[in-house]
């Protein structure tokens, strides 16, 4: 069973802090997906990396993919009390029929 | 246009009772899944169906069953409820190798 551990699992800074998220497994994923989850809505995709060592940039967040294609992690500069929700990172397993395996996600709190 | 909508977005029912959600998306995708939210917002996947068959089926109480009548639709019957179902259910739905969209959840509180 694929596992996507990610952490921490709550954070809370001020605004103006830096942050980063971590997502890691022993498996290796086809393509790794970021999503932010506001209080009673669906998860909403943020960034998709595909390539080993893979860095994608969105304003203030920047999002990288490991060389080995099994972890990944998402940095905020800068935060924001915008930026509060619960991130969540989730691994594609490849294949026609690929699988979407969540981690646990992570709830962070921007305080102004 | 919603591109996943699903219902109802509450349900409160009691223990013992059978229920279904309904989920349908207009995107045109082949792939739908329905996942478990839990109070600690971990997002479990359910099942997973891909043309109108049934791809993945994780441990799940057989008290679950999803039907797909067609490509744009996965409804979730669920029998016999009890205590632990009560959780958030999100409906979403994947073209192949991309994002997934999913619906606004429903959130089933058993009593």
């Amino acid at each position: 069973t694929q596992l996507l551990e990610q952490s921490p699992q709550f954070l809370s800074i001020q605004e103006g802090e830096n942050l980063t998220v971590y997502c890691n497994s022993s498996s290796v994923f086809s393509s790794l997906q970021w999503y932010r989850q506001e209080p009673g809505e669906g998860p909403v995709l943020l960034v998709t990396v595909v390539t080993g060592g893979e860095v994608k940039k969105l304003k203030r967040l920047t999002f990288q993919f490991g060389d080995a294609r099994k972890d990944s992690s998402l940095h905020i500069t800068a935060a924001q009390t915008g930026d509060t929700g619960l991130y969540l990172c989730a691994g594609e397993s490849g294949g026609s029929q690929g699988n979407l395996i969540f981690g646990k996600g992570t709830k962070l709190s921007v305080k102004p | 246009d919603t591109a996943v909508s699903q219902t109802p977005k509450y349900l409160v029912t009691q223990m013992g009772n059978d229920k279904s959600i309904k989920c349908e998306q207009n995107l045109g995708h082949d792939t739908m899944y329905w996942y478990k939210q839990d109070s600690k917002k971990f997002l479990k996947i359910m099942f997973s169906y891909n043309n109108k068959e049934l791809i993945i089926n994780e441990t799940v109480p057989n008290r679950f069953s999803p039907k797909s009548p067609d490509k744009a639709h996965l409804n979730l019957h669920i029998n016999s409820l009890e205590l632990g179902d009560s959780a958030v259910y999100f409906c979403a739905s994947t073209p192949e190798g991309g994002e997934a969209f999913f619906g606004q959840g429903t959130r089933l509180t058993v009593v």
